[in-house]
């Protein structure tokens, strides 16, 4: 099957820095990626879709400041959280869908963010 | 927002029983998934099954759909230990979008 890779897997930062995270399709060209956010013992929000060549698209409450999203080529999307806080300590996956209609999508490992 | 409830939220099961879980969704729908997650892990596809589409079974899992109830349901037969993880259904939207929105998911754990 299609695989997604993510880095990092953890990352543990200091108030007020920005953390880059990448989500990097293997086998497949993927023009959109899918940026979720997961609290502890909770199920998956959706952030954000990355669309190729384009400008995100943010759901309702997500600040596109705070969560920058780029998707430069056809494998690569980039999620930078600029000037963390403690409450964006978070596990943020990737996705990416192939096919149109029926979508399924494949997964990222996951980034655990932890904001001391 | 999300767009579907699973219901039960947790169940514990004996090694070789079987487990049920539901998802409820609110809006009319393209398609309905299932996925996996380990703890701390990103999600894993288990099944897909489009809105014409009743039943789907694969290995020891079966998945049905009821689009007047707006309901799915995920089988897996036979539990095993391995099974442990929490499990989310996820609606795809109409148009061809690739949306695909998770309910909040069933914890699952089997006990050898």
């Amino acid at each position: 099957g299609a695989v997604v890779s993510q880095h990092p897997s953890r990352v543990i930062c200091k108030s007020g820095t920005s953390v880059k995270i990448e989500c990097r399709s293997l086998d497949f060209q993927a023009t959109t990626m899918f940026w979720y956010r997961q609290f502890p013992k909770q199920s998956l929000m959706l952030m954000a879709t990355s669309n190729e060549g384009s400008k995100a698209t943010y759901e309702q409450g997500v600040e596109k400041d705070k969560f920058l999203i780029n998707h430069a080529s056809l494998t690569l999307s980039t999620l930078t959280v600029t000037s963390a806080h403690p409450e964006d300590s978070s596990f943020y996956i990737c996705s990416a869908g192939i096919g149109t209609g029926a979508i399924k999508l494949f997964f990222g490992s996951g980034t655990q963010l932890s904001v001391l | 927002s999300q767009q579907g409830e699973e219901d039960p939220q947790a169940l514990s099961i004996q090694e070789g029983e079987n487990a049920t879980m539901n998802c409820s969704y609110k809006t009319s729908i393209n398609n309905l998934q299932w996925y996996r997650q380990n703890s701390g892990r990103g999600l894993v596809h288990l099944i897909l099954i489009r809105s014409n589409e009743r039943e789907k079974h694969s290995g020891r899992l079966r998945v049905t759909l009821d689009t007047s109830k707006k309901s799915s349901s995920l089988l897996i037969t036979a539990s095993r230990a391995a099974d442990t993880a929490s499990y989310f259904c996820a609606t795809g939207g109409l148009g061809g979008y690739q949306k695909v929105t998770f309910g909040t998911g069933t914890k699952l754990q089997v006990i050898p």
